[in-house]
């Protein structure tokens, strides 16, 4: 089955560090998408990403998606105690005539002040 | 207004017993989904219903059965519970399921999620 890995699994950083999570795809995705966790909260939609070699930018993150769409990265310039909480990306996958969305592992942020 | 709300937030029970998580979303959207996040953070699709007709079934136990009334309800219900199914169980839903590369009806919308504890 499809497997979407992210690295790294934690990353702590001084306020002010830059951070970059990158999720790699075992096969070609038509589109990867980036949610957020806050501690305590629930996944919420950041991007979705669809052409190859597409970059996106809101304010202090930039998203990156590969050349050959199997992989992807996630850029913070500047962390701020805000930033705190798990990166995914998730990429969908067809199984049975439908699609569903397969989660990174994830990557977890802490940003120390 | 909630735009996918779960309940309960918080459920401990014991070994054995069966416990329901409800949820609602009032965006319109045609899909839902029910995942689990384990205690390691890993997000893992369990069911997803479109229009009320279940189209994503993964490995999971019999125990486990989702019933959609209708489009805007999808429900969880867990048999013989374990201790294994502690978990936090996120509802979410999307306007489709395409997984098209330029259909943004695959964007997922998740509820605060349900703590479940099996003591």
């Amino acid at each position: 089955g499809q497997q979407v890995m992210q690295i790294p699994q934690y990353q702590h950083v001084q306020e002010g560090e830059d951070f970059t999570t990158y999720c790699n795809s075992s096969t070609t995705l038509s589109n990867i998408q980036w949610y957020k966790q806050r501690p305590g909260g629930h996944p919420v939609f950041l991007i979705q990403l669809v052409k190859s070699g597409e970059v996106k930018k809101q304010k202090r993150l930039t998203f990156q998606f590969g050349e050959a769409k199997k992989n992807s990265s996630l850029h913070i310039t500047a962390t701020q105690t805000t930033d705190v909480g798990t990166y995914f990306c998730a990429g969908p996958w067809r199984s049975s005539g439908t699609y569903k969305y397969i989660f990174g592992t994830g990557t977890r942020l802490k940003v120390l002040a | 207004d909630t735009a996918v709300s779960q309940t309960p937030k918080y459920l401990v029970t014991q070994m054995g017993n069966d416990k329901s998580i409800k949820c609602e979303q009032n965006l319109g959207h045609d899909t839902m989904y029910w995942y689990k996040q384990d205690s390691k953070k890993f997000l893992k699709i369990m069911f997803s219903y479109n229009n009320k007709e279940l189209i994503i079934n993964e490995t999971v136990p019999n125990r486990f059965s989702p019933k959609s009334p209708d489009k805007a309800h999808l429900n969880l219900h867990i048999n013989s519970l374990e201790l294994g199914d502690s978990a936090v169980y996120f509802c979410a839903s999307s306007q489709g399921y395409t997984g098209l590369a330029f259909s943004g009806a695959n964007v997922l919308t998740f509820g605060a999620g349900s703590r479940l504890t099996v003591l």
